[in-house]
């Protein structure tokens, strides 16, 4: 069974950082694209950035370019999102995700429970 | 990037009741639309994939059609299970963008 474990969401002012992990199991971790994607409270979902499962190759939304940085450690069998220069509508729950077609051109097959970020003064 | 427009934003319906949803892309994607079912408080739910295939275990009175920029999904036969916010999603572009939801409540 895949299980996805986020955790890292807090309270951080504007302009500070934090770092998302997400703990994966039941799959081999290396071979499969994977994802963030966040919802602010009460809205819909956006797309926040993609790490391919192969390759190394990292995506990002426009929203989110140059601030944040996704990473993987394949021997730990999890995913990171290092999230600088947070903004107020940066507040949202943050969502990984598994997809089984290869980025850049992946649905989302399997999510975590998420785990909310709040950036507030 | 590409904009993903749902219609209606939301509805009312009574458990039996066919319901449609329809999600309108702003250039063509082909067959590359998923939709997904997200309840309060949970993660979203993959329903669909590639417009009109069937995830592996969601129950048969979901479906999905459509190519191009228009897609449909309906739900043959409303269950009080199915009440929740619906999203379409696009994965042709890298942006990968999401509908706005349509929620779909009880009458």
């Amino acid at each position: 069974e895949v299980q996805l474990l986020e955790s890292g969401g807090g309270l951080v002012q504007p302009g500070g950082s934090l770092r998302l992990s997400c703990a994966a199991s039941g799959f081999t971790f290396s071979n499969y694209a994977m994802s963030w994607v966040r919802q602010a409270p009460g809205k819909g979902l956006e797309w926040v950035s993609a790490f391919s499962g192969s390759g190394g190759s990292t995506y990002y939304a426009d929203s989110v370019k140059g601030r944040f940085t996704i990473s993987r450690d394949n021997s730990k069998n999890t995913l990171y999102l290092q999230m600088n220069s947070v903004r107020a509508e940066d507040t949202a729950v943050y969502f990984c995700a598994k997809s089984d077609r290869p980025a850049p051109a992946e649905y989302f097959q399997d999510w975590g429970q998420g785990t909310l970020v709040t950036v507030s003064s | 990037d590409i904009q993903m427009t749902q219609s209606p934003s939301a509805l009312s319906a009574s458990v039996g009741d066919r319901v449609t949803i329809t999600c309108r892309a702003s250039q063509s994607i082909s067959s590359w639309l998923a939709w997904y079912q997200q309840k309060p408080g949970k993660a979203p739910k993959l329903l669909i994939y590639d417009a009109s295939t069937l995830e592996s275990g969601v129950p048969s009175r979901f479906s999905g059609s459509g190519s191009g920029t228009e897609f449909t999904l309906t739900i043959s036969s409303l269950q009080p299970d199915d009440f929740a916010t619906y999203y379409c999603q696009q994965y042709n572009s890298y942006s990968r963008t999401f509908g706005q939801g349509t929620k779909v409540e009880i009458k």
